[in-house]
């Protein structure tokens, strides 16, 4: 049983492409994020969703657009894709009111823009 | 302002020889601390995490961490490596903004293992 899952696990794609990643977590989370892994492997926060609504949006260009159709899903979609898009993108979730902020990750989307 | 600061880069031991990633933190109030582990080509995972508890906190796989409140410190150790250890460790704190949590994330520590 997978927790929070991902697709595609890898996505090679042209500058000016658009493209999506998907995230589904059967955990019962009311709360879902995305997170960008660069090159150095360096961690960071893009946008969180609780309920549906967005609750994060770190300064990400607008061509980001993420999309919560229900609390178990939480969808990347990024226009005009650029070359310093390349990334390891990650999907995790969580309880908000648990206090103690455990994330659970998925095995992340690697996403390669030539 | 919440921040981490993961003291090594790169760590390199011997199977069987003690395990010590250093990780200093900064934080305005009293922080909640996490230890992820990154595997070659996984995605993350807790090891361990500290939410004012105990200060020693045991994690899986025979990891545990010390909050050192004077030090502004949670190193992580394990006693003995093993070459499954071989991985990418992050050190989080979080940081409370407008009602929500959001992970702030060490750059993270490669730990190789030697036989």
């Amino acid at each position: 049983d997978t927790a929070v899952s991902q697709t595609p696990k890898y996505l090679v794609t042209q500058m000016g492409n658009d493209k999506s990643i998907k995230c589904e977590q059967n955990l019962g989370h009311d709360t879902m994020y995305w997170y960008k892994q660069d090159s150095k492997k360096f961690l960071k926060i893009m946008f969180s969703y609780n309920n549906k609504e967005l609750i994060i949006n770190e300064t990400v260009p607008n061509r980001f657009s993420p999309k919560s159709p229900d609390k178990a899903h939480l969808n990347l979609h990024i226009n005009s894709l650029e070359l310093g898009d390349s990334a390891v993108y990650f999907c995790a979730s969580s309880y908000r009111t648990s206090g103690l902020w455990e994330q659970y990750f998925g095995p992340g989307t690697r996403l390669t823009v030539t | 302002a919440q921040s981490v600061t993961q003291l090594d880069s790169h760590v390199s031991v011997s199977e069987g020889t003690p395990v010590l990633l250093r990780c200093n933190y900064s934080s305005s109030y009293s922080p909640s601390l996490f230890w992820y582990v990154q595997h070659p080509n996984k995605g993350l995972q807790l090891l361990l995490k500290y939410t004012s508890a105990a200060t020693l906190v045991k994690g899986i796989n025979g990891f545990e961490a010390e909050f050192k409140k004077s030090e502004t410190s949670f190193h992580l150790t394990k006693p003995s490596a093993h070459m499954s250890d071989a991985a990418e460790y992050f050190c989080v704190v979080t940081l409370f903004s407008g009602g929500y949590n959001k992970l702030i994330f060490g750059a993270g520590t490669r730990l190789a293992v030697h036989p």
